[in-house]
């Protein structure tokens, strides 16, 4: 079965500096997806970024990126210029490539704090 | 188009008590999604449909608990004679896009405390 780790419960960064968080899954498929959502405090989860596993570039979205290794399977999300509303809790997530199975397969999350 | 919605946003009852919450997915999504989210954890797959057909419940969907999709519209989960260890987040989400380029888009979930 595919697993995700978050080992880091909590991190905080200041206003305006970077930030990485960390994630390793396991899997032996070869074709998968990876995605990082964020939840901000009661409020509903949306999906910051996603990396299909073929590609062996990184995504970017805007101040997100990812820092993709597959060989590792390490799956990290760092955030530039990071900005108050950045706060939230950020789950990374895993879903196989193939067939029918759509479901995703979620971290523990990390809890990140911005300090103003 | 205002999202996945999710009715009620919060739920108190007594345990034993059976339960349903209502899921309506962004219009026209055909794949509809429920989760459970305990404090501290991230969310767990319940169950998935495409369209009106139930294509795959986890394990952790105990006889106790059935979801609905009778039009392949809203869908609904029912929690029968629900227990203290029910008591979760209870998140829904919805897709349309082509299957290789899938995003789940969540509602904002019900919060059940089964006391």
């Amino acid at each position: 079965a595919q697993t995700v780790t978050q080992s880091q419960p909590e991190m905080s960064v200041q206003e305006a500096e970077t930030v990485t968080l960390s994630c390793t899954y396991d899997t032996s498929e070869s074709d998968y997806y990876l995605f990082w959502y964020k939840q901000p405090p009661s409020r509903q989860m949306i999906l910051v970024i996603r990396q299909e596993a073929y590609k062996q570039q990184n995504a970017t979205e805007n101040r997100f990126s990812v820092n993709f290794q597959k060989a590792a399977k390490s799956f990290s999300l760092k955030i530039s210029d990071s900005q108050l509303g950045d706060a939230a809790m950020y789950f990374c997530a895993y879903r196989e490539g193939t067939g029918a199975n759509s479901k995703l397969t979620f971290g523990k999350g990390i809890t990140l704090s911005v300090r103003p | 188009d205002t999202g996945v919605s999710q009715d009620p946003r919060h739920k108190i009852t007594k345990r034993g008590q059976n339960v349903t919450f209502r899921c309506d997915p962004i219009s026209e999504h055909n794949r509809l999604y429920w989760y459970r989210q305990t404090l501290g954890q991230g969310p767990e797959f319940l169950t998935y449909f495409q369209n009106e057909a139930q294509l795959e419940k986890s394990r952790l969907l105990s006889d106790r608990f059935s979801a609905e999709r009778p039009k392949g519209s809203f869908s609904t989960l029912e929690i029968q004679r629900t227990e203290q260890g029910d008591s979760a987040m209870y998140l829904c989400a919805s897709s349309d896009s082509p299957w290789s380029q899938e995003t789940q888009y969540f509602g904002p979930g019900t919060r059940l405390l089964v006391l």
